[in-house]
């Protein structure tokens, strides 16, 4: 059972370079998020899904664009990285409003 | 919009009891969080309480929940040097048609021995 999984765990990018770092969980859960975590910043959301075809903003979505074309992945890309996007991404999902599972982070270093 | 509020930083000695407190925003928040992040590691759940509850207290974990003054808190009992880790504090805030889960800044718990 590996809950949720993120990948790429750690990447370095060039300014202007885009790339995606991929979601999947399998629990069936109908509820995806990403957010982004910053020294002394906490986390924020950047984008989420409440379900396969959907996607919303969050608090933070300048920059990033995601799709959820099945249930259990949830996709987050960045089309152009800047040094501003440089951060710890993590996934999470649930099923309803119960407890958030979260996955271990993709680390992004923009140089 | 409003802010979930945490302090940064709490230092602790071993045995002692620590106690991290959070302000939150949302009135209507159903179910209110403490998540642990261990180093190097994504957020998993500690503990939570429902809105129409007071306290809980799960072992060596006490929640209590202040509704009118939107004020939680996290008390650990007994703190071990293992119970070092950022705490967060989260509501879930009614945002864009949904209920989303929103999190403090994370309360940096140092335990000395």
């Amino acid at each position: 059972n590996a809950g949720v999984t993120q990948t790429p765990k750690f990447r370095v990018l060039k300014t202007g370079q885009s790339m995606t770092l991929l979601c999947a969980q399998d629990m069936n859960h109908e509820y995806m998020y990403w957010y982004r975590q910053d020294p002394g910043m906490g986390l924020r959301l950047i984008h989420y899904s409440v379900g396969e075809g959907t996607t919303a903003k969050g608090e933070v979505p300048d920059g990033y664009n995601v799709s959820r074309l099945k249930k259990q992945n949830f996709l987050l890309g960045l089309e152009s990285a800047a040094p501003s996007q440089t951060s710890v991404y993590f996934c999470a999902s649930r099923m309803g409003s119960g407890e958030l599972f979260f996955g271990e982070g993709s680390r992004l270093t923009v140089l | 919009g409003e802010d979930v509020e945490q302090s940064l930083f709490l230092s602790v000695r071993e045995g002692d009891s620590s106690v991290i407190n959070c302000t939150y925003t949302d009135s209507s928040s159903t179910y209110l969080y403490w998540y642990k992040q261990e180093p190097g590691a994504g957020l998993q759940l500690l503990t939570y309480i429902f809105s129409n509850m007071d306290m809980k207290q799960d072992q060596r974990l006490t929640v209590l929940l202040n509704k009118k003054d939107k004020h939680l808190s996290l008390r650990i009992a007994d703190t071990q040097t293992g119970d070092s880790a950022i705490y967060f504090c989260a509501e879930t805030r009614f945002y864009g048609g949904s209920y989303i889960p929103t999190f403090g800044r994370g309360t940096s718990l140092i335990v000395h021995p």
